[in-house]
């Protein structure tokens, strides 16, 4: 039963369409996550939702829209795709991060999104 | 602005060895550093994790080193095994947990 799962694992799509990625976790956790690996392999946090309130919300364009309908879903929709936003996104949770929270994420396998 | 580095890209080791995988950081605020592992087609997945205010915490064949003086941390696999081969990417955090770029490490017979 997969912790962390998210769909679709791969996307194509054409330049300055509209693509959805969502997510799902069956953790309990209360904080969820996407992360950005581009062609470089850096992984960049991009938002951060906790009990469907956002949290962090890095320089990421407008474009890009998470939407959180409960704590156990968080989805990424991506408007007017571009050629850079070719990537692997991730999808993450975890326990709320208190005092003490250690850092530990649990990941999706991540979906793979190729704009042509 | 990168705060937290790993310089090498890639580590070849023989089955049997120590390998170490090293890494940077600049932000002396950092409160935790954590090491995860991630095999291809796959997400990374914890691995081991140091506070700040520890030098060293192993688990197994896993060791980590914090030298805070220098900003750096080690880990250190004894013995190494062929199915450790992966990319092992460096972490820390404040608010939020800040990833190295990886070093993806080969364990050949």
């Amino acid at each position: 039963d997969t912790a962390v799962s998210q769909t679709p694992k791969y996307l194509v799509t054409q330049m300055g369409n509209d693509k959805s990625i969502k997510c799902e976790q069956n953790l309990g956790h209360d904080t969820m996550y996407w992360y950005k690996q581009d062609s470089k392999k850096f992984l960049k946090i991009m938002f951060s939702y906790n009990n469907k309130e956002l949290i962090i919300n890095e320089t990421v364009p407008n474009r890009f829209s998470p939407k959180s309908p409960d704590k156990a879903h968080l989805n990424l929709h991506i408007n007017s795709l571009e050629l850079g936003d070719s990537a692997v996104y991730f999808c993450a949770s975890s326990q709320e991060r208190r005092t003490g929270w250690t850092g530990e994420l649990f990941f999706g396998e991540g979906s793979r999104l190729t704009v042509l | 602005d990168q705060q937290v580095k790993q310089n090498s890209p890639s580590l070849s080791v023989q089955e049997g060895r120590i390998s170490i995988l090293n890494c940077d950081y600049t932000n002396s605020m950092f409160d935790y550093f954590l090491w995860y592992k991630k095999y291809p087609a796959e997400g990374p997945t914890f691995l081991i994790s140091i506070s700040s205010i520890k030098d060293k915490n192993e688990d197994g064949r896993f060791t980590v080193f914090l030298n805070k003086s220098a900003k750096h941390l080690s880990l250190h696999i004894v013995p190494s095994q062929p199915g450790d081969s992966a990319v092992y990417f460096c972490a820390a955090t404040t608010d939020k947990l800040i990833f190295g770029t990886g070093t993806r490490l080969q364990v050949f017979p």
